[in-house]
């Protein structure tokens, strides 16, 4: 099972809501990634999560909350958001972060929450 | 972080060979070259990787310039469905400031005529 599952497919928020995107793998892979891509943009990176710590945080503001409960799961707590966060937001994960191996690992990402902040 | 120069747009007849050009003259020593496609609707998906030799696996080939600063993804013989966004990644091992980071560039999209 290469999957990496992505809950709700499509989100609709207003600016005073709080909610949740829901992301999860069964590989067994240690690294997650969370992802915001606007129209006909490319992804950008916003959090990396490796071992279920924190390890990359690409500056992203405080309305954006991850959390990772288990090596399965992993979150993003939405509060406080702005239209401009209108976005597809993607999860991946992969092996790990290139640790044991010394090489990169590929990336398998899922098919992304579609947000509309309203 | 090492930046890579791919065209913006690309097109194939179907059944054709393809071949998707990327520079990426400033690459680190320890910098693999990834290759990612993101089809229509869908998220972006793993195609190959090579750190210096030519690498095949069963979606395409990668051929790397022997001073590395360019690299091309071959695609056999294009179908309809590989119509996508490439994207050529440069990625760091650990230590390094792209360590796991994908750091996408605006890829080329790739048409494939009937």
């Amino acid at each position: 099972d290469t999957e990496v599952t992505q809950t709700p497919k499509h989100l609709v928020m207003g600016m005073t809501n709080k909610k949740s995107l829901k992301c999860e793998q069964h590989m067994g892979h240690r690294a997650m990634y969370w992802y915001k891509q606007k129209a006909k943009k490319p992804p950008e990176l916003m959090f990396v999560y490796s071992y279920e710590k924190l390890s990359i945080n690409e500056s992203v503001p405080s309305r954006f909350s991850p959390e990772c409960p288990n090596s399965s799961l992993l979150n993003l707590h939405l509060h406080a958001l702005q239209p401009e966060d209108s976005a597809l937001y993607l999860c991946a994960s992969s092996q790990d972060m290139g640790l044991p191996s010394g090489r990169p690992d590929e990336q398998y990402f899922g098919p992304g929450t579609r947000l509309t902040v309203t | 972080d090492a930046k890579t120069t791919q065209p913006n747009s690309m097109e194939s007849n179907e059944e054709e060979p393809v071949h998707l050009p990327c520079n990426h003259s400033t690459i680190s020593g320890t910098d693999y070259i990834h290759w990612y496609r993101q089809l229509p609707s869908q998220g972006p998906e793993y195609v190959i990787h090579g750190l210096t030799s030519n690498v095949n696996n069963r979606m395409a080939s990668l051929a790397i310039a022997e001073d590395r600063k360019s690299s091309t993804l071959i695609l056999h013989r294009a179908t309809l469905r590989d119509a996508a966004v490439y994207y050529c990644i440069l990625v760091g091992l650990h230590g390094s400031s792209n360590t796991g980071k994908l750091i996408f560039g605006q890829g080329t999209t790739l048409q494939v005529k009937p």
